[in-house]
């Protein structure tokens, strides 16, 4: 199975911050990658594919980058909206693999 | 609107078996591969399962392998799980996803809120 390391486990940024959340393959993954976003309380929402491409209606301050074994998300120019949990996925291979998670917290 | 919605979940004992429904709406269900996803209270996400678009592959999670029957009925649009053996550890919110594809790459949209699935005695 394909492991995916998700780091930092918790953040703490303000309002206007750019953070960086990092995710790291146990295998080369070439760029399939996903990563979701999860309120308190809601499902999870897609949020970019591929490892780059953004979803419809996500705004361009979520970008993605990475290939192979090492991916980053980043988040610029934070609101208060985006305080949640992100969620990187692999879908190279089944089992399906999901990072433990990044909780964003407002400092 | 594309529309998923859990039903089934509840609490059961340690053993037994139960079945969760996912009634999909808004999309042409029998073009899409579906999946569960599950989530502990207070933990990450977990696949749990995957079935193509037309039931003829089913992949499961090693945690579950054996015990859980992913399946399918598109003339009534509602995916299944059938769960037996039920454990402790398979206490979770259950989602069910349907999988996009563009490319080579998948993503799941939209997730369905959920049923919560205890197992206790």
């Amino acid at each position: 199975d394909i492991q995916m390391t998700q780091s930092p486990a918790s953040l703490s940024a303000s309002v206007g911050d750019r953070v960086t959340i990092s995710c790291r393959a146990s295998r080369g993954i070439s760029n399939y990658v996903a990563w979701l976003q999860q309120k308190p309380g809601k499902a999870p929402k897609s949020l970019i594919y591929g490892a780059s491409s953004l979803q419809s209606g996500v705004p361009s301050k979520f970008s993605g980058s990475g290939s192979g074994t090492d991916f980053t998300l980043t988040i610029s120019s934070l609101q208060p909206e985006d305080f949640a949990t992100y969620y990187c996925q692999q879908y190279n291979s089944y089992p399906i693999t999901f990072g433990q998670g990044t909780r964003l917290e407002i400092k | 609107q594309v529309q998923l919605v859990e039903s089934g979940g509840g609490v059961v004992q340690p053993g037994k078996s139960l079945r969760l429904s996912c009634a999909a709406s808004g999309f042409t269900f029998s073009n899409h591969a579906m999946h569960w996803v599950r989530q502990a209270p207070g933990k990450g996400l977990e696949w749990v399962a995957v079935i193509s678009f037309d039931g003829g592959n089913q992949y499961y999670a090693d945690s579950v392998k054996g015990r859980f029957t992913i399946s399918r009925d598109d003339s009534k649009n509602t995916l299944y799980l059938q769960m037996n053996s039920l454990r402790a550890e398979d206490t979770a919110v259950y989602h069910c996803v349907r999988e996009v594809v563009y490319l080579a790459n998948i993503w799941f949209d939209p997730w369905g809120q959920g049923t919560l699935v205890t197992v206790s005695s």
